[in-house]
């Protein structure tokens, strides 16, 4: 198994542009997350699913959009980049809520300038 | 509102040293709590994951214990290596949310 693959590794913004973060994982998990870790901080929730077709907002959602039409992926949508949401980005997915272990991507750095 | 501090931030102790990072929680209310490894630039790292019905779990040299109680968990490394060195999170999930520590930076010198 690949696990949780997250794509790219490393972007540039300029402030008003848009992108999509990409994040899939092939154990079947029903759970996928969004979580940004800035320096110094905790990670924050962004966005999360419980199974395709269902999202729901994190603690720090705006800014962001997400959509789960498979099991599999679980894409970052960000529109009108700003300098705020310069951050790492990470994905992670578990079975279910509650008594399973989450699984994280390696991660997306993203700098907006 | 669950707020979760590890103290220390950072932490360097000479190799072969057992050593305890600590864990705190405000809301005893947690289905589990979860200790990762973040080594620079990279994901995390599943470690221990310890159910609210739980004590302890222990994995080789590594224990992890829950005590709701006094929302205290502890992550206890025994006889530390090089290879050790990374930054320890802990995390505790509640209804709909996970909360993360800020984490506690580990240098083990050789």
């Amino acid at each position: 198994n690949a696990g949780v693959t997250q794509t790219p590794k490393f972007r540039i913004l300029k402030i008003g542009q848009s992108m999509t973060l990409q994040c899939a994982q092939d154990m079947n998990h029903n759970y996928m997350y969004w979580y940004r870790q800035d320096p110094g901080m905790g990670l924050k929730l962004i966005y999360y699913s419980v199974g395709a077709g269902i999202t729901d907002k994190g603690e720090v959602p705006n800014g962001y959009n997400v959509s789960r039409s498979t099991t599999e992926d679980f894409p970052l949508r960000l529109e009108l980049a700003a300098p705020s949401q310069t951050s790492v980005y990470f994905c992670a997915s578990s079975v279910a809520s509650g008594h399973n272990e989450q699984f994280f991507g390696p991660g997306t750095r993203l700098t907006v300038l | 509102k669950q707020e979760v501090t590890q103290i220390p931030a950072a932490l360097s102790v000479p190799e072969g040293e057992n050593l305890v990072l600590n864990c705190s929680f405000t809301d005893s209310a947690i289905y589990n709590l979860q200790w990762f490894r973040q080594d620079p630039g990279k994901g995390l790292t599943s470690l221990l994951l310890i159910q609210s019905s739980q004590r302890e779990q222990t994995s080789g040299r590594l224990n992890a214990s829950l005590d709701k109680s006094s929302g205290r968990s502890t992550l206890y490394i025994a006889a530390s290596q090089p290879g050790d060195s990374a930054t320890y999170l802990c995390a505790g999930e509640g209804y709909q949310k996970v909360t993360f520590g800020t984490g506690t930076k580990l240098q083990v010198i050789p």
